[in-house]
């Protein structure tokens, strides 16, 4: 039972456009989400995060945005950079120190 | 830099071999993770140490077993490895405070990726 969902398995994007990534979740109880970056032979880094009291979170060129009512929440990257190719993992926890990965979607940036 | 190091980064071994993998970390923190992720799923969690207190998923096979001798080190070993158990293997850091909210992000290493023949 997967708990966190990523349905787009891919996304290609032109560069200097809008990469939109998007995150469902089942569990009512999470109540904090990160997104997390991964090159190929790295491992994940943390990109940002949201907590559930916000709607969204703003860290230059990345946004989080959270509908808690439609259990979704989605990562915009403005304007994409070639250097942003690499797949997107978000992640829920539901008060602890663990937390519930999605499958990840891959970015493409097309230069 | 402050880092989470992993052990080999590929390694191969035989159906039924044991093998360990290693992961050490400089960033001081007291929780360390154990993930398995293969081919476009999602990282799965295996297991955790809180301090040295050991936590197993419910799910994770008795044939995944885990050390944690100091803070900055921790082990995985798998007692027989079967065809199913070829992954990436990840390991992570935290730093958790009781009473100081639990809103942490986790530091990853490179992996390990186990191929069993």
């Amino acid at each position: 039972d997967q708990q966190v969902k990523q349905n787009s398995p891919s996304l290609s994007v032109q560069e200097g456009r809008i990469s939109i990534l998007n995150c469902d979740y089942t569990n009512s109880m999470f109540d904090y989400f990160l997104w997390y970056k991964k090159y190929p032979a790295e491992g994940p880094t943390f990109l940002i995060s949201i907590s559930s009291i916000k709607d969204k979170n703003e860290d230059g060129r990345f946004t989080v945005f959270l509908n808690k009512s439609a259990k979704h929440l989605s990562l915009h990257i403005v304007p994409s950079q070639p250097g942003d190719s690499a797949v997107y993992f978000c992640a829920a926890s539901a008060g602890t120190y663990k937390y519930i990965f999605g499958t990840g979607t891959r970015l493409k940036v097309l230069a | 830099d402050a880092m989470v190091i992993q052990n080999p980064r590929y390694q191969v071994t035989q159906f039924g071999k044991p093998v360990t993998l290693s992961c050490s970390q400089t960033l001081n923190h007291n929780v360390m993770y154990w993930y398995q992720q293969k081919s476009s799923q999602a990282p799965k969690l295996l297991f955790h140490y809180y301090d040295k207190d050991f936590n197993n998923e419910a799910d994770t096979p008795d044939n995944f077993q885990s050390r944690r001798p100091n803070t900055s080190f921790c082990f995985l070993d798998i007692r027989s490895p079967g065809l199913g158990d070829a992954a990436m293997y990840l390991c992570a850091t935290s730093r958790d405070i009781v009473g100081q909210g639990s809103y942490n992000e986790q530091f990853f290493g490179p992996g390990t990726r186990l191929t069993v023949l």
